[in-house]
């Protein structure tokens, strides 16, 4: 059973560019969470998407979204990016909203120049 | 909203001892504690949980004990080997039912030398 897939997995741009990150759960999984990892801040709730529908979001600006497509694939997007962006990008999915195990991807480390 | 502490930031130990690792938390309706392990260029991998209505939980050389009237829970790792050696995360959701928003603690830095 493949895993958590997320592209692309490197990814370099400049202040006020915008970016979009692809997530692809698990087969099967309809709950998808992002997460911001940073040195400084750790491990950080984006949101969390369930059935297209944002179910909760974490306390960043509106330049992070998102949205859910209807075969679980999720997106993110950062617009107007800042120098704070720089972060490795996490997606999870889960099978539901509360069946507990988040499976990880490897992530993408955006780097904000 | 919730508030997770980890202690310690690292950790050192030789092959074969065991390895304990503290978290505490502040919302007393949480009742989901994971145990994430996070290898170099890798996402956090669960590797054990515990539900409120159980105070020890274990699989294999990894147990994780929860004390709800402390509001702390620990991981503990026996007969460590080089391969244990990670950063690992606790983490703790709020109490809104959901399990995917979690608040994670800022994670121990495990070195198994031999």
């Amino acid at each position: 059973k493949a895993g958590v897939t997320q592209t692309p997995r490197y990814l370099i741009k400049t202040r006020g560019q915008q970016v979009t990150l692809s997530c692809s759960p698990i087969s099967g999984h309809r709950s998808v969470s992002w997460y911001q990892q940073t040195p400084g801040q750790g491990l950080q709730f984006l949101f969390e998407y369930f059935s297209e529908t944002q179910r909760n979001k974490g306390n960043f600006p509106g330049r992070f979204s998102g949205r859910q497509f209807s075969n679980s694939r999720s997106e993110m997007n950062v617009s107007t990016l800042e120098l704070g962006d720089s972060a490795l990008y996490l997606c999870a999915s889960s099978f539901g909203q509360y069946t507990g195990e988040l499976f990880f991807g490897e992530g993408s480390r955006l780097t904000v120049l | 909203g919730e508030n997770v502490e980890q202690h310690p930031s690292t950790l050192s130990v030789q092959e074969g001892d065991s390895a304990v690792i503290k978290c505490t938390y502040s919302d007393s309706a949480s009742n989901y504690f994971p145990w994430y392990k996070q290898e170099l260029g890798k996402g956090p991998q669960l590797i054990i949980d515990i539900r409120s209505n159980v105070g020890e939980k274990k699989d294999q050389r990894i147990a994780v004990t929860l004390n709800k009237t402390a509001k702390h829970f620990s991981l503990h790792i026996t007969e460590t080997q080089p391969e244990d050696s990670a950063v690992y995360f606790c983490a703790a959701p709020p109490n809104t039912g959901t399990a995917s928003k979690l608040t994670f603690g800022t994670g121990t830095r495990l070195q198994v030398t031999l």
